[in-house]
């Protein structure tokens, strides 16, 4: 199946720090997705790209589907102590049949 | 509007029981994944289902796994003679009917069901 790997595997800022995130790929995808997942609980979307190039932004969140489309980013402005958690990058089969996942970057928020 | 439901939240098994874990999608969505997730990694494809059919199994175990979607009621997985490497999170998540496949990005996931095999 296809690899993604995320980097870096954990984070530990101060408040109100930049944050930034990224996820590579063995091959190329044509959606990336970036999800939250709290403890305890289910991811949840936050930006979806579908156009290799395309920055999207989602309040503080500002996401890039990478030119050779086998990578993305994930850059968090200002951050706050909810933003705790922890981030996957995903990306859907051609089919849409089935998702791959990162490993996470897990994110530490210091108030 | 309800979200995807899972339950239970919790289910502690002896090795060789089974385990069964429900998931309600979301009102009026077709399109069933379940994912399993181990400690610290991120989540793995299981298996895709439509309402009545199974679309891809690739990422379920061949043995004492199985999975159904029917016409009516929620989506069951379904693990035979449980193992301690079956102890782990299972997430399913739904998408709503759409022809057209980039709708099926918008998988809202729900809270899980954490499985403990003693």
């Amino acid at each position: 199946g296809q690899q993604l790997n995320q980097s870096p595997q954990s984070m530990f800022i101060q408040e109100g720090e930049d944050v930034s995130m990224n996820c590579t790929s063995s091959s190329i995808f044509n959606t990336w997705l970036w999800y939250k997942q709290d403890p305890g609980e289910g991811p949840v979307l936050l930006i979806a790209l579908y156009k290799a190039g395309e920055l999207t932004s989602n309040g503080r969140l500002t996401a890039q589907f990478g030119i050779t489309r086998k990578d993305s980013f994930l850059n968090i402005s200002a951050s706050i102590p909810s933003d705790v958690g922890i981030y996957f990058c995903a990306g859907p089969s051609d089919n849409f049949n089935k998702f791959y996942f990162g490993s996470g970057t897990k994110l530490n928020v210091k108030p | 509007n309800a979200g995807v439901m899972q339950n239970p939240r919790h289910l502690v098994r002896r090795r060789g029981q089974e385990a069964r874990l429900r998931c309600s999608p979301m009102k009026g969505h077709s399109h069933v994944y379940w994912y399993r997730q181990l400690p610290e990694e991120g989540l793995k494809f299981m298996v895709y289902l439509q309402k009545e059919n199974i679309i891809d199994e690739s990422g379920m175990p061949k043995e004492r796994f199985s999975a159904e979607f029917p016409k009516e009621g929620p989506s069951i997985l379904r693990i035979q003679q449980v193992v301690r490497g079956d102890s782990a999170a299972y997430f399913c998540a739904s998408s709503p009917p759409s022809k057209l496949a980039g709708r099926r990005d918008t998988q809202y996931f729900g809270p899980g069901t954490r499985l403990t095999v003693l």
